[in-house]
């Protein structure tokens, strides 16, 4: 049974700073998503990666993936205001159930002026 | 491109009562959508993914006769939650694809459910 793991659940930070989420997860997959989630709000897509050593960035957050370690870090670089959510990765579990995604608790970040 | 609606965003009904929301692809074909329910401060849980044309498949603990789906066309799914009750009240978020279950989720704006 394929488990996702976030560390932090909840990030107090200042603005300026830079910080990592971490997503680990147990079994074989082929694909990590990152999406955002403002409060009251649904998710928003922000990354997917789907191959072992994967990069992107958009702006000040930058997702990596290796799927070696099964492990994803989402970045966040002289960290902003409006940055604050949370974030939440989701693996898709290719080996039991369909292609469904397994989600982590998520990352309550909150970044102070 | 990508765009998934909701509605309606807010409904407050009384137990007992059913209530429909209803989730649309506006720019794309969604083969599959899914449908979940968020409590708060917590994670998205999958209550069930529907294929256009097809009987849905529910999530194990999610009660099929109380949360209805129907995945009529492929631009619109529905969610009748029967028989309300207040324990029902959640964020109920749908999300869609366009190349199946194996593809990016593109998610709704989501509907709050209030349940008295």
């Amino acid at each position: 049974e394929l488990k996702v793991e976030q560390n932090p659940l909840f990030l107090s930070m200042q603005e300026g700073k830079n910080y990592t989420i971490y997503c680990n997860y147990s079994t074989t997959s082929d694909r990590l998503y990152w999406y955002r989630q403002d409060p009251g709000k649904s998710l928003e897509s922000l990354f997917v990666l789907l191959s072992n050593g994967a990069v992107k960035q958009e702006g000040r957050l930058m997702a990596s993936l290796d799927t070696k370690a099964r492990l994803s870090t989402l970045h966040i670089t002289a960290a902003v205001h409006d940055l604050s959510a949370t974030y939440f990765c989701a693996v898709e579990d290719t080996v039991d159930s369909n292609y469904q995604l397994i989600w982590g608790a998520g990352t309550k970040l909150i970044i102070k002026p | 491109g990508a765009v998934v609606s909701q509605h309606p965003s807010r409904v407050i009904c009384k137990s007992g009562t059913s209530v429909k929301i209803e989730c649309r692809s506006l720019d794309f074909q969604a083969t599959t959508m899914f449908w979940y329910r968020q409590f708060p401060k917590q994670s998205l849980m999958l209550m069930a993914t529907s294929n256009e044309g097809s009987k849905a498949t529910y999530e194990q603990g999610v009660e099929k006769d109380k949360f209805l789906i129907n995945h009529a066309s492929l631009t619109l799914s529905t969610l009748t939650v029967t028989s309300a009750h207040p324990e029902d009240s959640s964020f109920y978020i749908c999300s869609a694809t366009a190349g199946g279950s194996h593809d990016t989720q593109y998610f709704g704006p989501g509907t709050r459910l209030t349940v008295l």
